[in-house]
């Protein structure tokens, strides 16, 4: 079974509303949760890695007010895409590693965002 | 130059065929290395670790190459379940582990 959960799985919204992305590990405890995003046709992109108790460290590129994170627990991590425009449309991934810099990592469903 | 590099292809193969792909990386300093298998609109998944000294796994053989920097993936005898995206994956030491952009296989009767 899953070891990383995401949802939702799918959803659609209108341009300028919020969209909530939740990402939680299941019977581990995940200090560190790495968010990606990835275009069609296109590579896992890394937005920003998710620290449990402090802010998050976003890549070059990435707009933090717009792409907000919070990892509040060890067992949660968010990411909100405020004020969604077209563009934003995407399908977005989390994942945690197996094991604190072993590259191995567990990856969630995934959650493809569509912006009307 | 990119970290990680993949030719995107794609490979169309016949069934049966054997398969390779090469991926290589800008950083001396990784540690670690891994093939994951993407499917269309799912989230990866971990095919194989590779290993210093090679490892295979059924069909699949993965290698390493640390002195010209690549880490290759070998498939015997594809099977049309194998069509898919293959992501090769880095771990340059700084926990953050680096995709490359992934070889599209495609495997037809």
């Amino acid at each position: 079974g899953a070891v990383v959960s995401q949802h939702p799985s799918r959803v659609i919204c209108k341009s300028g509303t919020s969209v909530k992305i939740e990402c939680r590990s299941l019977d581990f405890q995940a200090t560190t949760m790495f968010w990606y995003r990835q275009f069609p046709k296109q590579s896992l992109m890394l937005m920003a890695t998710s620290n449990e108790g402090s802010k998050a460290t976003y890549e070059q590129g990435v707009e933090k007010d717009k792409f907000l994170i919070n990892h509040a627990s060890l067992t949660l991590s968010t990411l909100t895409v405020t004020s969604a425009h077209p563009e934003d449309s995407s399908f977005y991934i989390c994942s945690a590693p197996v094991m604190r810099g072993s590259g191995e990592l567990f990856f969630g469903e995934g959650s493809r965002l569509t912006v009307l | 130059r990119k970290e990680v590099e993949q030719d995107p292809g794609p490979f169309n193969v016949p069934e049966g065929a054997t398969v390779a792909f090469n991926c290589t990386y800008s950083n001396s300093a990784s540690q670690s290395f891994f093939w994951y298998r993407q499917d269309c609109r799912k989230e990866p998944k971990l095919l194989m670790s590779v290993y210093s000294s090679g490892n295979e796994d059924g069909r699949f053989t993965a290698q390493l190459n640390r002195a010209s920097q690549y880490i290759s993936l070998l498939i015997r005898d594809s099977k049309l379940s194998d069509s898919a995206t293959y992501l090769c994956v880095v771990n340059g030491g700084s926990y953050i582990p680096t995709f490359g952009r992934g070889t599209s296989l495609i495997v037809h009767p």
